[in-house]
């Protein structure tokens, strides 16, 4: 059984472009919820995505958007990027009504 | 909002020793407790989770014990190894499918 999968891994991006990160979840999950981690911190909340809809938000510019399919994979976006959203974005899938989300690798982004 | 707070930031034991981290949070509302542990270049793992309506669940060689009315919880790892070193979080929310609160995380060592 194929875990939470992110790609790409790593990422190098300059000041003002604007990034695709995407996201597998777990077989059986219908629910992605994105995270922020920024070097020696814990993740941060962006949002989550269930039934093809944004159904929380954290506290994230609209810089930062996203998307679910039909297959239940999303996509986050951010455009504009400054030098602080150099991060490691964690996507967690989970099955509504349930508690547990379980996390995938990341993709490190770097912005220069 | 929830706000968790994860003590400490370092930590330093002897193989076979025990290892105790831990956290408090801020909304009475939250109910679920979930630990990970996070290794370097990875994604973090699920570890034990508690819910609000138990007092102490145990896995093996950890546990976690939750102090309602106190707001704080504690992850116990007794016997450590040393694979058992990493970066440890804490994590609260409220409800199922709710976005998580993350401490700011303790690094555990363990040495042989």
């Amino acid at each position: 059984d194929a875990g939470v999968t992110q790609s790409p891994t790593h990422l190098i991006k300059t000041r003002g472009q604007q990034v695709t990160l995407r996201c597998s979840p777990k077989s059986g999950h219908d629910t992605v919820s994105w995270y922020q981690q920024a070097l020696g911190q814990g993740p941060q909340f962006i949002f989550q995505y269930y039934e093809e809809e944004e159904r929380q938000r954290g506290n994230f510019p609209d810089r930062f958007s996203g998307h679910q399919f039909p297959n239940y994979s999303s996509e986050l976006n951010v455009n504009a990027l400054l030098l602080g959203d150099s991060a490691l974005y964690l996507c967690a899938s989970s099955r509504d009504g349930f508690y547990e989300q379980y996390f995938g690798p990341g993709t490190r982004l770097t912005v220069t | 909002g929830e706000n968790v707070e994860q003590h400490p930031s370092t930590l330093s034991v002897q193989e076979g020793d025990s290892a105790v981290i831990k956290c408090t949070y801020s909304d009475s509302a939250s109910n679920y407790f979930p630990w990970y542990k996070q290794e370097l270049g990875k994604g973090p793992q699920l570890i034990i989770d508690i819910r609000s309506n138990v007092g102490e669940k145990k896995d093996q060689r950890i546990a976690v014990t939750l102090n309602k009315t106190a707001k704080h919880f504690s992850l116990h790892i007794t016997e450590t190894q040393p694979e058992d070193s990493a970066v440890y979080f804490c994590a609260a929310s409220f409800g199922r499918n709710n976005d998580m609160r993350f401490g700011a995380g303790t690094r555990l060592t363990v040495k042989p």
